[in-house]
């Protein structure tokens, strides 16, 4: 089944330490995005990837790192500089080559700082 | 910058009624396309609804159909015969696929709506 995978469902760091969050899909999709969803702020957008090797930075970058080495992966970093880790968060992929196609979401990850 | 407002955090209706949840964006851009996106408890993602720009025509999908007003920049959502699988967060979206913010795909803080029995 064609789809987006998120891993971990929980994930839970120490104060200081990075961590990376994992997204794939195999819909053959050229667009990645990842989102922060906290309480009352909706979808934030934190980077964003339209083909292998770029990708662009969203509202709230700062203390996040992203790469994409495949199509089929996007995984996203939180670094110890990103002040307020403790979150919801969304990664989405879309085929970039035809504007109507909506987002396809994996089910998420709750990071929590301990 | 594109930015997306949804001027109602929550919201409830009778099970059976009718409710229109409202939604604006700002944008130069003239070709875009619309989403509405329903997020249950389970916090899956789920597209509702979406509509092209260029499209006079409002979409419709069964129970739920949007008033596309691309001159007043409006896009709501009109849920008819409102049922208790209807409770959950709805998001607005925007994508365009031109400009400086191409394939930024923006949301709304959301509205949370809730079906009473």
């Amino acid at each position: 089944d064609g789809g987006i995978t998120q891993s971990p469902k929980y994930l839970f760091r120490k104060e200081g330490q990075n961590v990376t969050l994992s997204c794939e899909q195999n819909l053959n999709h050229d667009a990645m995005y990842w989102y922060r969803q906290d309480p009352g702020q909706g979808l934030r957008l934190i980077y964003y990837s339209q083909i292998v090797n770029d990708f662009q930075k969203g509202d709230i970058a700062e203390g996040y790192s992203v790469s994409r080495e495949k199509k089929e992966s996007f995984p996203l970093t939180v670094t110890s500089a990103q002040k307020n880790p403790t979150a919801f968060y969304l990664c989405a992929s879309r085929d970039a080559g035809q504007g109507t196609t909506e987002a396809f979401f994996g089910q998420g990850t709750r990071l929590t700082v301990v | 910058a594109q930015t997306v407002t949804q001027s109602q955090p929550e919201m409830s209706v009778q099970e059976a009624e009718t409710v229109t949840l409202s939604c604006t964006y700002d944008t130069s851009e003239n070709n875009y396309y619309l989403f509405w996106y329903k997020q249950p408890p389970s916090r899956q993602m789920i597209l509702v609804i979406r509509q092209e720009a260029y499209k006079q025509q409002n979409a419709t999908e069964n129970r739920f159909s949007v008033n596309f007003q691309k001159a007043a920049k409006s896009f709501s959502l009109k849920i008819s015969d409102s049922q208790l699988g209807d409770t959950a967060m709805y998001f607005c979206a925007f994508i365009s696929n031109y400009g400086g913010s191409q394939g930024n795909l923006i949301f709304g803080k959301g509205t949370k709506l809730s079906v009473k029995p």
